[in-house]
């Protein structure tokens, strides 16, 4: 069964870099028709889709992020990760790791279970 | 870029109801990119429908897509206890996925 899990610092500085990893058990992270990407739910807001990646690296990002984020892959390690720079208060978050179907259906159908992003000095 | 609005933002209905969630798309969106998910407080968003009207794996069948182009609706039949919850719908366009604001659905 396909397991994803984050990881990373709970408390970030503002105008430090945010880091986090997904961890992809249960299947391979190389295979066809599927990218890997993130996805941050704000305290009192809804969904908010920040960018994914496929195992040759290709990308696609919120253009809302679009020039603070990175999101890379090591598909020897099963993992992929998200940097989001220059944070501010504004970027406290849940942020979630999710597979998403890229072709005929366009989907995201298996999520981790979240971590808490908290930005403060 | 296509932005989803979602109404109403909040609905109050009892166990055993029906609750109908729309999702309004301010531009035409092709079915096979219109999903819904399920949000419970403490976990992570829930596949519920793909293709605007195909069930995710072990989905209730009470759970029932529809819609097109820039109308979508989510029905949830008889209401269980644990359908309480906020749902969102998703689009894909452009190579971005966005999501609407959310539907509450509370105890009435």
């Amino acid at each position: 069964q396909l397991q994803l899990q984050e990881s990373g610092p709970g408390l970030v500085k503002p105008s430090e870099t945010l880091s986090l990893t997904c961890s992809v058990s249960g299947g391979s992270i190389s295979g066809s028709s599927y990218y890997w990407g993130w996805i941050r739910r704000p305290p009192g807001k809804g969904l908010e889709w920040i960018g994914n990646i496929y195992h040759s690296g290709n990308t696609y990002y919120n253009p809302s992020l679009k020039s603070r984020v990175t999101i890379s892959v090591d598909t020897s390690k099963n993992q992929f990760s998200l940097k989001l720079s220059s944070v501010t208060a504004a970027d406290t978050a849940v942020y979630y790791c999710a597979r998403h179907r890229t072709y005929g259906f366009y989907y995201m159908d298996v999520w981790g279970k979240g971590t808490t992003v908290t930005v403060s000095s | 870029e296509i932005v989803l609005t979602q109404s109403p933002g909040t609905l109050s209905l009892s166990p055993g109801e029906r609750a109908t969630l729309s999702c309004r798309a301010s531009q035409s969106v092709s079915s096979n990119f219109l999903a819904w998910y399920q949000q419970k407080p403490g976990q992570a968003p829930r596949l519920l429908i793909y293709g605007a009207s195909s069930r995710a794996t072990g989905i209730p069948d009470r759970f029932s897509g529809s819609g097109s182009g820039t109308d979508f609706t989510l029905t949830i039949n008889r209401l269980e206890p644990e359908d309480f919850a906020v749902y969102y719908c998703q689009q894909y366009g452009t190579s971005q996925f966005t999501f609407g604001p959310g539907t509450k659905v509370d105890i009435k």
